[in-house]
This record gives structure tokens, sequence and C-alpha cells, in this order.
């Protein structure tokens, strides 16, 4: 069936940076766009990243922006998160989702259980 | 980036009807027709269900509907029941390939 599977999440030093990683299954991967999006502890969603089904249009949130990178791979049907410069603010389940649409404007249909990514000395 | 603005809470009792509104702007909400509806159970991944305004994806239940007027955009929820207590976020397409959600609203079944 389709799946996405989070993982690289963790306790991590303030300062630091961490790569997570989405490993896709059941599905085309090269065909949809994929987003980030994570919950802080007790809050609500928020938008995180997006990259289009071909990798070539990039976006992120202005409360990440030039913090994080969005990458993809499409022979290692895998998407990544690069967040540099963590702090506390960072520490949330970051989720991976599939956009229905390879442009990325149509919200996430499939999604990961999520990694818990938590920022603490 | 504005989150969308959603109510905090709603409730009913089983068998009736509830409404959750979603309030952009003329950028986001009233100008695209990318309006997705999210349901999240504790301690679980969202599912959507709501996509496009209106679409409802396959295997979501049709006491689930959306609608958009204006700036607004709304999901109405029928005959609700038990399982339906979650909270549930909108999202919207906001132009510049950028995305919003709204703050959430957690539905109570009374």
């Amino acid at each position: 069936q389709e799946q996405l599977v989070e993982s690289g999440g963790g306790v991590v030093p303030p300062g630091t940076s961490l790569t997570l990683s989405c490993r896709a299954s059941g599905f085309t991967f090269s065909h949809f766009a994929l987003h980030w999006v994570r919950q802080a502890p007790g809050k609500g969603l928020e938008w995180v990243a997006l990259i289009s089904n071909d990798g070539r249009d990039k976006s992120s949130a202005d409360s990440v922006k030039g913090r994080v990178t969005i990458s993809r791979d499409n022979s290692r049907n895998t998407l990544y998160l690069q967040i540099n410069s963590l702090t506390t603010e960072d520490t949330a389940v970051y989720y991976c989702a599939r956009d229905l649409y390879s442009y990325g404007w149509g919200g996430g249909d499939c999604w990961g259980r999520g990694t818990l990514v938590t920022v603490s000395s | 980036q504005s989150a969308l603005t959603q109510p905090p809470s709603a409730s009913g009792s089983p068998t009736q009807s509830v409404t959750i509104s979603c309030t952009g702007t003329s950028g986001d909400i009233g100008y695209y027709n990318y309006v997705s509806w999210y349901q999240q159970h504790p301690g679980k991944a969202p599912k959507l269900i709501i996509s496009d305004v209106t679409r409802r994806p396959s295997g979501v239940s049709d006491r689930f509907s959306g609608s958009k007027s204006g700036n607004t955009a709304s999901l109405t929820v029928s005959g609700l029941q038990a399982e339906d207590e979650a909270d549930y976020y909108c999202s919207s397409y906001a132009g510049n390939n950028i995305l919003l959600f709204g703050g959430g609203t957690k539905l109570t079944v009374l």
C-alpha cells in the first residue's frame, strides 16, 4: 500500500543541524510534490517546506527560511529535510506528506507517522 | 504568511450537524480553490477529508462536506458520531508555492 516513513529524529543540542528522511513506497514517487509539516507538542500543524515532483521548485515557510533545505532523490524514493541552527522552537513531530498534484498546491493526501525532533541541551 | 483563522472549539450532540469556519484573505482562500481539510485524532497523523474546497477523497464519509464563500471556507459534519471527535485543520494555497494552515478546531461530540 501507499506509505511514507520518516526517520532521523531524536534529541539534539541547540545550534546543531539535523537531516530528516522520508522513504516512500507503493506509488510512483516522481509523480507527486511533497511537503514537510511539523507539529509542536500540544500545538497545531505548521507547513514547513514544499518540493515539486521533479525537484525544480522548492519553497519554505518564513519561520524557517534560510535554515532549511528540502530535497528529494527520485531514484531512491526518498525526501529529505535539512534543518540548521536548531532552536527549542524547532521541537516538533515532523511529518512528510504527498501532495495531490505534481506542483504541490493541493494538500497532503498521504502522510507518514512522523518523526519527533527534540532540541534540548 | 499569516495562519488561517479557525475557532478553537466546536461541539454538537450525536446526529446533529456542526460547521467549522476557516477565514483567510483575498490572497489565499479568496483567490484559489485549493482549500483542504484534515482530521487528526490524538497521537495520529492528519487525514485528508476534503480537498479542492469540496472534493471528498475515496473512502471518506459523505457526512463531511466543504464549501467556500469569499475569504471563508467551511467544513460541515452532518449526523455527528462519537468517532468524529478530533481536531480539524484547514489549509489553503497562498501563492508563490506557499501553503497555510489554520490553527485547528477541537470538535467535541457531547
